[in-house]
């Protein structure tokens, strides 16, 4: 267990919708991190959030969203979902930005059909 | 920008015999390297990371890797393979010092052989 909780692990949900993923970091982590694991395109970084401000930002659609609470936690909207955009998300933490390497968590495997 | 290549997405070793992973990189600024390693349905683990200290670096798990500047290069070696080691590799470069976005490799999968 890396300390960073991801949930749900498997979402099965139909095209045109929205789903919610929701990432909880290491405790004392103030840094979130998404990124974006598919077959086609690997591991892409989407966005990342330091302590509620959002810091970086990747190859992050406009139909994706994201925010970090105040408690830390982090949710990553993705709306009208399309078929390509069946990938694992994945979310990492670290104490502070970047330099020293994230936590990744396990994962939230996305099916869209 | 960065970028990273990672030579060979499958390399088969025997069981006992060196892992070599070779990765290079491209960057504008002075970069920070990393290797992770993903077994199947986990996430990624940090293996090891280069922050301009010692170009040798020595990671978890009884790999290490080499920044050699002048080939662009920061290849990821074991001495000797175990069947545990068998696994997805990805090296990763940073956006700079800040490090706030890594930017991977396709990976290499790395098979063990009795």
């Amino acid at each position: 267990d890396s300390g960073v909780t991801q949930t749900p692990k498997h979402l099965i949900t139909a095209t045109g919708q929205r789903v919610t993923l929701r990432c909880s970091p290491r405790s004392g982590d103030l840094s979130v991190y998404w990124y974006q694991q598919s077959l086609d395109q690997g591991l892409q970084f989407l966005i990342q959030y330091y302590n509620g401000e959002e810091r970086a930002k990747g190859n992050i659609l406009e139909r994706f969203s994201a925010q970090q609470f105040p408690d830390l936690h982090s949710e990553l909207n993705l709306s009208s979902l399309e078929l390509g955009d069946s990938a694992l998300y994945f979310c990492a933490s670290s104490v502070r930005e970047g330099g020293y390497g994230y936590t990744f968590g396990s994962g939230t495997r996305l099916t869209v059909v | 920008a960065q970028s990273v290549t990672q030579l060979g997405s499958h390399v088969s070793v025997s069981e006992g015999a060196l892992v070599l992973l070779r990765c290079n990189y491209s960057s504008s600024v002075p970069p920070y390297l990393f290797w992770y390693v993903q077994y199947p349905n986990q996430g990624l683990q940090l293996l090891l990371k280069y922050t301009s200290a010692a170009t040798l670096v020595k990671g978890i798990n009884g790999f290490e890797a080499e920044f050699k500047k002048s080939e662009t290069s920061f290849h990821l070696t074991k001495p000797s393979a175990h069947m545990s080691d068998a696994a997805e590799y990805f090296c990763a470069v940073s956006d700079g010092r800040s490090a706030r976005q890594l930017t991977f490799g396709s990976g290499t999968q790395l098979t063990v052989l009795p």
